[in-house]
């Protein structure tokens, strides 16, 4: 069974503009979660899907954004990027949620000069 | 108090012994627990996951969850280089779909 897969691998943006990046589940997950990990702040849990729709959301702005599509394909978009948006941004996939095994993929470096 | 706390370490074990991670937690409402291995510039990987008081044994790994005590530890038996990695815990309370990390504590196995 495939795991999780992200794209891109990895992105290099300038302060002020906006970014869209996806993430695929295991097949037949339907819950996709997303997290910031940076060096400082550790794995910072962003929001969670599961069909379709916003289950939790932790505490960040606005300007962060997602959504999920039928298929369990998930994308989240960052607005106005800053530079400490920079870090590796990580998706991950589960049967039912947060209660459960959850995988990650491989993530998507993101850097904001 | 933090909800998932962990020792950053580094902790240093030989080669071939047993390397004991902890990890506590605040809200006695936790029901999952999981324990993450991440090697450096890669992502997190499940290695275990306990939801009952005892112990959970998987090849060389152990993890063991007293709820009294609010904690939970992973030990590693016959610790290989390939060890060497950060070791996340994550919690899970019951009716709260968020699950919250430690920081993660930096083990090195010395050959």
């Amino acid at each position: 069974k495939a795991g999780v897969t992200q794209t891109p691998r990895y992105l290099i943006k300038t302060r002020g503009q906006q970014v869209t990046l996806s993430c695929s589940p295991i097949s037949g997950h339907r819950s996709v979660s997303w997290y910031q990990q940076t060096p400082g702040q550790g794995l910072q849990f962003l929001f969670e899907y599961f069909s379709e729709t916003q289950r939790n959301k932790g505490n960040f702005p606005g300007r962060f954004s997602g959504r999920q599509f039928s298929n369990s394909r998930s994308e989240m978009n960052v607005s106005t990027l800053e530079l400490g948006d920079s870090a590796l941004y990580l998706c991950a996939s589960s049967l039912a949620g947060q209660g459960s095994e959850q995988y990650f993929g491989p993530g998507t470096r993101l850097t904001v000069t | 108090q933090k909800e998932v706390e962990q020792n950053s370490g580094p902790l240093s074990v030989p080669e071939g012994a047993i390397a004991s991670l902890n990890c506590t937690y605040s809200d006695r409402g936790s029901q999952s627990f999981f324990w993450y291995r991440q090697y450096s510039g890669k992502s997190p990987e499940l290695i275990m996951f306990i939801y009952s008081n005892g112990d959970k044994e998987d090849g060389r790994f152990t993890a063991q969850l007293n709820k009294a005590s609010q904690y939970v530890s992973l030990l590693i038996r016959d610790s290989q280089p390939s060890d060497s990695a950060t070791y996340l815990c994550a919690v899970n309370i019951l009716g709260n779909e968020k699950l919250t990390f430690g920081t993660g504590t930096r083990l090195t196995i010395i050959p």
